[in-house]
Parts: structure tokens; C-alpha cells; sequence
């Protein structure tokens, strides 16, 4: 069936430093990527969705220039945390949707910035 | 804007017992209805996806309705087990399949 991959499952990185987290769609083509953050014993929140060839369309309240995603290519999007500091460590999830508008997910990210 | 509710935040039940989530969303057009499972520290599990035109899907133990004219589904777990622990997500796809929108998540614990 398909599988979308993220990588890295875990990392840990500096205060300051920027951070990018993969996610592809391993045998299927995904119109769109979906970022989503998730705070410890909280629901899922939608940060950015992004369509193949054109900019992510971000959610209110997200920065758009700390969480930069690039969805080069149909199977490809990547999030970067620029200047990443504690109060963004969390679990980033990736989600992409296929053709027929089902929806897959990654394993996630955990991000701890020490 | 669409807002997805599940309630009851949480539920403790003895190994066994049948019981049933609750999610509401405030706006119908929707394209399908998911519901997922989350494992502390993991990522997700699809459960059971319900199109729009459907008006329930069953897995095994598992059975998800949904009601869409009254923004409403259900999850209901047959003869609970303890590995059935964990948080419970219902989330809603716009018709454009444009944004997938969760509720905050049911946390089950089922004891032995």
C-alpha cells in the first residue's frame, strides 16, 4: 500500500541552529503535503498545506519565514525550522495526498531543541 | 471554518466493555471522514474512512458511522482489550481536499 516516509523520527538540535525535516510519498504522487504540529496532549494543528510547484499556504498564526516548506517535487516536501529555539520542539507530522484524495501520513518528527 | 469536537476527552473502561467516541463537525460539506488512533510518542494510524456517501465502515472490532446532515460520527469499540488504549483523532476533509481538520482526541484507557 502507499507509505509516506519522514525523516528524521527523532531529532535533537541547538538553540539557533535550523533544522529540515523530509517527508516523501514512497509510490504514489501526492498533490498535496500537509505539515501539522502537534504540542504534548493536544490535537493536531494544521501548519501549512503545499501544492507541488507553487508556495504553502500557511495557517494563521504559523511564520511563515521560522517554518519554511518546499514541495519540489511530487514526492518530495520538506519543512525547515529556521533559528530553532525550545518553544519549537514538538512532533511534526507530514501528511500527503494522493490522486484519489485519500490521505496518508508519516511517522512523524519529534524535534527537541536544546 | 470547520471545527471538529470529540468528546469525551477521555474514558477509563474495564477490559471488555463495548463503548462508543463521539465527533461533531460544524460544517457538512465534507469530502470523508477519518478516524485514527495515536499511540503516546508515535505517529498515526488510519482506523476507518468514511466517504461522504457512506454511512458507516466496520474493521474487525471496529465500527464507524456517520451521520453527515447532523455533523456527526461515531466509533464504536467492540469488547474493549487493553491494547485498545490509546488516543482516539476524527478528522474531517473539506470537499476540495483541501484541508484535513482534527478534533482534539479521545484518550482511552481500557484496564485488565
Amino acid at each position: 500500500g502507499a507509505v509516506v516516509s519522514q525523516h528524521p523520527s527523532w531529532v535533537i538540535c541547538k538553540s539557533g541552529t535550523s533544522v529540515k525535516i523530509e517527508c516523501r510519498s514512497l509510490d504514489f504522487q501526492a498533490t498535496t503535503m500537509f505539515w501539522y504540529r502537534q504540542f504534548p496532549k493536544q490535537s493536531l494543528m494544521l501548519m501549512a498545506t503545499s501544492n507541488e510547484g507553487s508556495k504553502a499556504t500557511y495557517e494563521q498564526g504559523v511564520e511563515k519565514d521560522k517554518f519554511l516548506i518546499n514541495h519540489a517535487s511530487l514526492t518530495l516536501s520538506t519543512l525547515t525550522v529556521t533559528s530553532a529555539h525550545p518553544e519549537d520542539s514538538s512532533f511534526y507530522i507530514c501528511s500527503a495526498r494522493s490522486r484519489g484524495n485519500t490521505i496518508y501520513f508519516g511517522e512523524g518528527s519529534w524535534l527537541t531543541v536544546v | 471554518k470547520q471545527e471538529v469536537t470529540q468528546i469525551p476527552a477521555a474514558l477509563s473502561v474495564p477490559e471488555g466493555e463495548n463503548l462508543v467516541l463521539n465527533c461533531s463537525f460544524t460544517d457538512s460539506a465534507i469530502y470523508n471522514l477519518q478516524w485514527f488512533r495515536q499511540d503516546p510518542g508515535k505517529g498515526l494510524t488510519s482506523l476507518l474512512l468514511i466517504q461522504s456517501s457512506q454511512r458507516e465502515q466496520t474493521s474487525g472490532r471496529l465500527n464507524a458511522s456517520l451521520d453527515k446532515s447532523s455533523g456527526r460520527s461515531t466509533l464504536y469499540i467492540a469488547a474493549s482489550q487493553p491494547g485498545d488504549s490509546a488516543t482516539y483523532l476524527c478528522a474531517v476533509l473539506n470537499q476540495a481536499g483541501t484541508a484535513l481538520i482534527f478534533g482534539k482526541g479521545t484518550t482511552l484507557s481500557v484496564s485488565s
